[in-house]
């Protein structure tokens, strides 16, 4: 059965950290880019970042450029997202996604940034 | 980025109605679209793979079709449970980007 759960969500002070983490199973986690994904009322879905299979390519939204890092651990069929220097606007459910024709989505982790 | 334009943004109907849901894409996007179907609190799932491939357990109610700029997501006849919100979703190029949403109400 093919799985992401995420966890590391939560309630964080605005330029606090947070790290998140996504567990695959089901399926060849080294075979497959990875991305995150956010979404919040009012911007809808969006994405945050995006690791290639090897890790050596990786994107970033302008939004989050140099504030977040995703990183990936093959051996542990894990995906990361530091979070760092959070914002008010950084406020939304976080998805670990994975690539390929078919999509594959966690449940999210709700992650909330206010002082 | 490849902007994803959905209409309409909501729409209101009946059981037994036939729906219909159109993407368009900003750029040449092949068939590197996916259809998502997303209730209240839970996460999207996926419906319509390909733009036109159906996923394993969707109802056959559910179809996709079109490739390049424009898409289509259609529900042949509505049912109870198809109220919810849909997305269409571009994965031809990085970054993924989404259409804004078409809620079934």
């Amino acid at each position: 059965h093919v799985q992401l759960v995420e966890s590391g969500g939560g309630l964080v002070k605005p330029g606090g950290s947070l790290r998140l983490s996504c567990a695959a199973s089901g399926f060849t986690f080294s075979d497959y880019y990875m991305s995150w994904i956010r979404q919040t009322p009012g911007k809808g879905l969006a994405s945050v970042a995006y690791i290639s299979v090897s890790g050596t390519t990786i994107y970033y939204a302008d939004s989050v450029q140099g504030r977040f890092t995703i990183s990936r651990d093959n051996a542990e069929n894990s995906l990361y997202l530091q979070m760092n220097s959070l914002r008010a606007e950084d406020t939304a459910v976080y998805y670990c996604a994975r690539g390929g024709m078919i999509p594959v989505w966690g449940q999210g982790t709700l992650v909330t940034v206010s002082s | 980025d490849i902007q994803m334009t959905q209409s309409p943004s909501s729409v209101s109907a009946s059981v037994g109605d036939r729906i219909t849901i159109t993407c368009r894409a900003s750029q040449g996007i092949n068939s590197w679209l996916t259809w998502y179907q997303q209730r209240p609190g839970k996460a999207p799932e996926v419906l319509i793979y390909a733009a036109s491939d159906l996923q394993t357990g969707v109802p056959s109610r559910f179809s996709g079709s079109g490739s390049g700029t424009d898409f289509t997501l259609t529900i042949s006849s509505l049912q109870p449970e198809d109220f919810a919100t849909y997305f269409c979703q571009q994965s031809n190029s990085f970054p993924v980007t989404f259409g804004g949403g078409t809620k079934v109400e």
